[in-house]
This record gives C-alpha cells, structure tokens and sequence, in this order.
C-alpha cells in the first residue's frame, strides 16, 4: 500500500459547483495533513493544513480530517476555471522519521 | 519580501557534467528540502536538512549531493552518477527543526534537462 493515495482524476466539474478530493493514508498515528495546489509548471502552493478531526473551513476551501478511517479530503465550493490544477495531499508520516510524504496527486478541471 | 528563491529557473546538463542547483531562503527557517518530481507523479524526497552543517538522504539520494553551511542557502549538486536527472526540481523549507506539524513552503522550482 502507497504512504498516500490519490486518484489521478482528472476530476471534471461545471462552474459553480463543489469539487471533492479525497486522500487516504497508511501511518496510523499521523498528526498533520496538508493540501498543496499545483498550476502546471509551477510549483505547489499550501492551501490547507488539519490537524485534528472534522472540519476546517478556510473561504471556499473546506478539509476534511476522519484519523480513524485514515482518511482526508478537500472541498472547493463554488468551483472557478481559476481552480484547475494538481492538487497534492500531503502527510507527515511519524513511522518514517516524521517526512513529509505526499501524493501523487488528483488533477481538477473546473469547466466554464 | 521573504521567500524561497531558486536558480536558474531552467538549466542543461551535458552527459559527464555536475550541475548545481541554489537555493536561497529569507524566511529564517531552520529545515530545508530538496525534492524531485517527474511528470504525473509526486514529490520525491532528495536529501533534507534540519540544521547547519548537518543533512540527511531522503529516499533516492543516489546520484545527488548537497551542503548546508549557512542556514539560508541548501544547494544541490546533480553529479554525473545521476543517469535520468531531466526532471523538475523543488527546494522547500519549514519553520522547525522538529517538523512534526510544520508545513513546508516551496520555491519556484529548477527545471533540469539533458543536452
């Protein structure tokens, strides 16, 4: 089983409406979990960190943190053609030194 | 402003030739990272740094080498032992030594290919 796991996607989505992004992982005892949107060609930029179960809503920008299903998401209400991109779920894995283990990514296309 | 600067933003590499990537940070942060992404895939873990003078391997090393002599800066050298180097290359850093929950923040990237 992969650190982190994503689908590839791409995840299509009409304007306007809320796109889900889902991530699982494998350490058990992780304590910190990020989201980072990458624009093709450029680097990632962090727009989420969670660390404790439930919900944290930042704008248009909600994660979602359940430890025991080992399991993360993002939603993105009100989806814009500005938000297409990779996005990259990233956990902190304390079973391996406590590295920044990141997925391989979901690509999100949001259409006008 | 603070931030992560990286250079070039594009570089070649003839076949036998050590290239050196830089990596430049204002942010004062102690960790620093280099990681490695080919295309449709993540980010692979180079070599980090959580304090001067003082690095580790991440979990393909083989082929690179860095240094940390000032805080600030965290080059990367890709030797020639690196048979497939075209890659898009990333420099992070995060704000602690203990990076348990400290997210870590990414320069602009270094896109490296083969001549």
């Amino acid at each position: 089983q992969k650190e982190v796991e994503q689908n590839s996607g791409p995840l299509s989505v009409p304007e306007g409406a809320i796109a889900s992004l889902n991530c699982t992982y494998s350490d058990r005892v992780s304590q910190s979990f990020f989201w980072y949107r990458q624009y093709s060609g450029k680097s990632p930029e962090l727009i989420m960190s969670i660390y404790s179960n439930g919900d944290k809503e930042d704008g248009r920008f909600t994660a979602q943190l359940n430890k025991a299903s080992q399991y993360v998401s993002l939603l993105i209400r009100d989806s814009q053609p500005s938000d297409s991109a990779t996005y990259l779920c990233a956990v902190i894995h304390m079973e391996y030194g406590n590295k920044l283990v990141f997925g391989a990514g979901t690509i999100l296309r949001v259409k006008s | 402003d603070g931030g992560i600067t990286q250079s070039p933003k594009y570089l070649f590499r003839k076949e036998g030739q050590n290239v050196t990537l830089s990596c430049e940070q204002n942010l004062n942060h102690d960790a620093m990272y280099w990681y490695r992404q080919d295309p449709g895939q993540g980010l692979r873990l180079i070599y980090y740094s959580q304090i001067v003078n003082d690095f580790q391997k991440g979990d393909i090393a083989e082929g690179y080498s860095v240094s940390r002599e000032k805080k600030e800066s965290f080059p990367l050298t890709v030797t020639s032992a690196q048979k497939n180097p075209t890659a898009f290359y990333l420099c992070a850093s995060s704000i602690a030594r203990d990076s348990s929950n400290q997210p870590q923040h990414f320069g602009d990237g270094t896109r490296l290919s083969i001549l």
